[in-house]
């Protein structure tokens, strides 16, 4: 089992609806959590970080973890064509290896 | 902000070659990660150092070496570049245990 699992997608919405993306993960040690936005041809940017059971919101975006089910997902709201791009899930971890690991992540397309 | 310059956007070298990607952060962080991007397998981490002249391996260090001998650079090297080592290159750097990584712009490498 791979240590940070995402739906692969791809994922479409329209504009304006809620845009929902999951990821799961095997080590029930990871303390924290991390979602990247990438376009295409570009390089990962952070666009959350989580590290307490709950939801946190910033902006149109909501991240929620779930440690006792492993799971952490994103939420994004009034989604937009300019949302349009990979979402990537990272923990760090396993257990107490100092690296940052990836899920593969899910392309999302938001159409107009 | 943080700032993260890998020393070359696209780079094409032969077969054999010994190839250096350098990697340079201004923010005085510990950790800095070597990652390769490659379509439907996501980000696997090469190598990654948490101090000077430390290096960790991560999941696919096979046909690459790294050095770490000042705080702000990375270095990855590819001691004979094969075109199996075609690939987008990342560089990330962060601060502290736990916490997220900064990525730089991205090396696509090209070996012939």
């Amino acid at each position: 089992q791979k240590e940070v699992e995402q739906n692969s997608g791809p994922l479409s919405v329209p504009e304006g609806a809620i845009a929902s993306l999951n990821c799961t993960y095997s080590d029930r040690v990871s303390q924290s959590f991390f979602w990247y936005r990438q376009y295409s041809g570009k390089s990962p940017e952070l666009i959350m970080s989580i590290y307490s059971n709950g939801d946190k919101e910033d902006g149109r975006f909501t991240a929620q973890l779930n440690k006792a089910s492993q799971y952490v997902s994103l939420l994004i709201r009034d989604s937009q064509p300019s949302d349009s791009a990979t979402y990537l899930c990272a923990l760090w971890g396993p257990g107490s290896a100092r690296q940052l690991t990836f899920g593969s992540g899910t392309q999302l397309t938001v159409l107009p | 902000d943080v700032k993260v310059t890998q020393s070359s956007r696209y780079l094409v070298k032969r077969t054999g070659e010994k190839v250096f990607l350098e990697c340079v952060q201004d923010m005085d962080h510990e950790n800095m990660f070597w990652y390769r991007q490659d379509p439907g397998l996501g980000l696997r981490l090469i190598y990654f150092s948490y101090d000077v002249k430390m290096k960790e391996k991560g999941d696919i260090p096979e046909g690459y070496s790294v050095s770490r001998e000042k705080k702000e650079r990375f270095s990855l090297i590819l001691e004979s570049a094969s075109t199996n080592q075609t690939s987008m290159y990342l560089c990330a750097s962060g601060q502290g245990v736990r916490t997220e990584a900064f990525f730089g712009q991205g090396t696509r490498l090209t070996v012939v």
